[in-house]
């Protein structure tokens, strides 16, 4: 696609709940990450890969998080058994080359979730 | 301490005036430096990338400085439009592309 698409751009969640967060990049970009953004605060690294290999996860703030991209394109970023600390914004983002040099990260409008 | 500081904001300036912005980072290692702007409840997107020899875009300036390890981001004759959040950016070295940022400083252009 012409940009990176998230899916949904809203969620709800009552605390206790799993959500699945879907990510499309754009069509041939190797890289994807996903960041983590609290109101008032920059991105915060969450997890990334290239191409179907999740090559660092070190960002995932417990293991209730997971993330996924079996194909090399879309991909799932899931929270499980939501807490209201995880209320935030979740920005997807993919660059064509892997690695430093040609990295020009290109966003999604993020999915914006509220955990009640 | 944060790998990647900004000074707080909010900044608010009047039309036309000049506003600088300072990033420091903690990572010697770092090897490539961005600023993005993000407006309000959108995502962020990439303002220009940040060489060691400086570089301008118009009214936008970016320097960094390796040796004090800040990069900076001047705007001159700041216009209503440039109301928004500025986010730098700093690629370490060897970790697979990923971007560490800092906290963003509001700016908020007066007329």
């Amino acid at each position: 696609g012409a940009g990176v698409s998230q899916s949904p751009r809203y969620k709800v969640a009552k605390r206790g709940q799993d959500v699945a967060l879907r990510c499309d990049p754009i069509s041939g970009h190797v890289s994807l990450f996903w960041y983590q953004q609290a109101l008032g605060q920059g991105p915060e690294f969450l997890t990334y890969f290239q191409n179907e290999a999740q090559l660092d996860k070190s960002g995932l703030p417990s293991d209730r998080f997971f993330a996924e991209r079996p194909e090399g394109s879309v991909s799932t970023l899931k929270i499980q058994r939501t807490q209201q600390e995880d209320s935030a914004v979740y920005l997807c983002a993919s660059s064509l080359h892997p690695g430093p040099g040609a990295n020009v990260l290109t966003f999604g409008a993020g999915s914006r979730l509220t955990v009640l | 301490r944060k790998e990647v500081e900004q000074d707080p904001g909010p900044f608010n300036v009047p039309e036309g005036a000049t506003v600088a912005f300072n990033c420091t980072y903690s990572n010697s290692a770092s090897q490539s430096f961005f600023w993005y702007r993000q407006d309000c409840r959108k995502e962020p997107k990439l303002l220009m990338s940040v060489y060691s020899s400086g570089n301008e875009d118009g009214r936008f300036t970016a320097q960094l400085n390796r040796a004090s390890q800040y990069i900076s981001l001047l705007i001159r004759d700041s216009k209503l439009s440039d109301s928004a959040t500025y986010l730098c950016a700093v690629l370490p070295y060897n970790q697979g592309g990923k971007l560490i940022f800092g906290q963003g400083t509001e700016l908020s252009v007066k007329p």
